[in-house]
């Protein structure tokens, strides 16, 4: 069965510090990944997204991603993190072909950035 | 743009009662989802559409879930009758295509918070 899990539920870092969020796919085939954000209140913004080819993907505010195939893996990274990082991170996979609409999404992790 | 707008940000009702949650799509988005957002089960996509078509709807719950998109600018998801156990955040996401491979992504409106009392 597929499935994407987001092993760690809550994460609690200092500001400046630097972020890495873990995230494991079980696919038949390497899907296409993604990382989205969700603020409180808010909807899910698309972070970065791993479609082919470089392995590290630059994203928006930041951040950074790295597929390893070897691992099922797409971890997420931010160097130095910002008070406004606190949200809601979520991991996603979507099936490369007709099907490619259909997401599915990781269960999340929390971020909390202490001063 | 002023985005994926739903509409209402929080709907308090009463178990067995009609709920209808409103979407309107960024304009010229052919691409239109309806998500459900709960603590148990995670973000959930209930419906897609495509050029106000329904594509995709194995993800909607049972029959008392339904949805429409009426025109390219306009989509609904009505529940009748609630329960609690509906009780969730519907997120409404668009994207210019059907394809997530393309370099295009979705855009997802800020939600409706609905309580099933």
């Amino acid at each position: 069965a597929q499935s994407v899990t987001q092993p760690d539920i809550h994460i609690t870092v200092s500001e400046g510090a630097s972020l890495e969020l873990r995230c494991n796919y079980s696919y038949g085939a390497t899907p296409y990944l993604f990382w989205y954000v969700q603020s409180p209140g808010q909807g899910l913004q698309l972070l970065l997204k791993y479609l082919s080819g470089d392995t590290l993907v630059q994203g928006i505010k930041g951040f950074e991603a790295e597929f390893k195939r070897s691992q099922s893996s797409f971890n997420l990274r931010k160097p130095s993190v910002h008070w406004s990082d606190a949200a809601e991170y979520f991991c996603a996979v979507a099936p490369k072909g007709s099907n490619d609409y259909k997401l599915s999404f990781g269960a999340g992790t929390t971020v909390t950035v202490r001063a | 743009d002023a985005g994926v707008i739903q509409s209402p940000r929080h709907e308090v009702t009463e178990m067995g009662q009609e709920v209808t949650l409103r979407c309107k799509p960024i304009s010229g988005h052919n691409s239109l989802f309806w998500y459900r957002q709960t603590m148990m089960r995670g973000l959930e996509l209930l419906i897609y559409f495509n050029n106000n078509v329904p594509i995709d709807d194995s993800g909607m719950p049972e029959d008392r879930f339904s949805a429409k998109m009426p025109n390219a600018s306009f989509s609904t998801l009505k529940i009748q009758p609630s329960e609690p156990r509906d009780s969730a955040v519907y997120f409404c996401a668009s994207s210019p295509t059907n394809l997530q491979g393309r370099d295009e992504k979705l855009f997802f409106g800020s939600g409706t918070q609905l309580s099933v009392l």
